[in-house]
């Protein structure tokens, strides 16, 4: 099956620098990539999505690329703010795993003041 | 658009015990899933189900878990009986709309004590 490494597992930033986040998967079929940010004691909620027809795509401060070669995909967050600490979570998914959802580990990020 | 149901928000118990959660979907959605989040971890998926038909119930205990969607709209999903390595958050999403984005529900705490 599917299996998604994230890292790193935690990240420091200071207000107004970037932050990136990093994931490998090993199911070349997977086609959809998303990213949920978890606050505490909160749901996932979806932030920004990737799927395996384009390479980039941006949203405000945050960004996604994707490499299918390489199977790895990232995060990009520019300009930092203390709102953004959370935890993130990477996942992939793929149609022949029945489109189920397979999760990183998460990366606990902490935007300092 | 209303969002995923899920109750109750929290729940103690003592191992050996039963305990059930419930979810309602969002409107239209055929795929629910249940996924259980231990502290510090991703989302781990339990059961997917689509429409009122398991999908995928590999990682699902089923010496203890079981999970039903009847009519293919709420789902329960029950423990019996709890041990204390049940502790955690089990999350309900749901799959559907326009971009076929899975959004979460807000989970249930369980504490096994």
């Amino acid at each position: 099956g599917e299996n998604v490494e994230q890292h790193p597992s935690t990240l420091s930033v200071q207000e107004g620098d970037s932050a990136v986040i990093k994931c490998t998967y090993s199911d070349s079929a997977s086609n959809y990539f998303p990213w949920y940010k978890q606050e505490l004691g909160k749901r996932p909620q979806l932030i920004i999505d990737i799927r395996s027809n384009v390479g980039e795509k941006k949203d405000q401060r945050i960004a996604v690329t994707l490499n299918k070669t390489a199977k790895h995909f990232s995060l990009h967050i520019t300009e930092t703010q203390p709102e953004d600490s959370a935890v993130y979570f990477c996942a992939a998914r793929s149609q022949a795993a029945g489109n189920k959802l397979t999760f990183g580990g998460g990366t606990r990020v902490l935007v300092k003041p | 658009e209303a969002g995923v149901a899920q109750s109750p928000r929290y729940k103690i118990i003592e191992k050996r015990q039963s305990v059930a959660f419930w979810c309602n979907p969002i409107s239209g959605h055929a795929t629910l899933y249940w996924y259980q989040q231990i502290l510090g971890q991703g989302p781990k998926l339990l059961i997917q189900f689509q429409n009122n038909g398991v999908v995928d119930d590999s990682q699902l205990p089923k010496d203890r878990f079981s999970a039903e969607r009847l009519k293919g709209v709420d789902s329960t999903l029950k423990i019996q009986p709890a041990k204390l390595e049940d502790s955690a958050v089990y999350l309900c999403a749901t799959r559907g709309g326009l971009n076929n984005e899975q959004f979460f529900g807000p989970g249930t705490r369980l504490t096994v004590l």
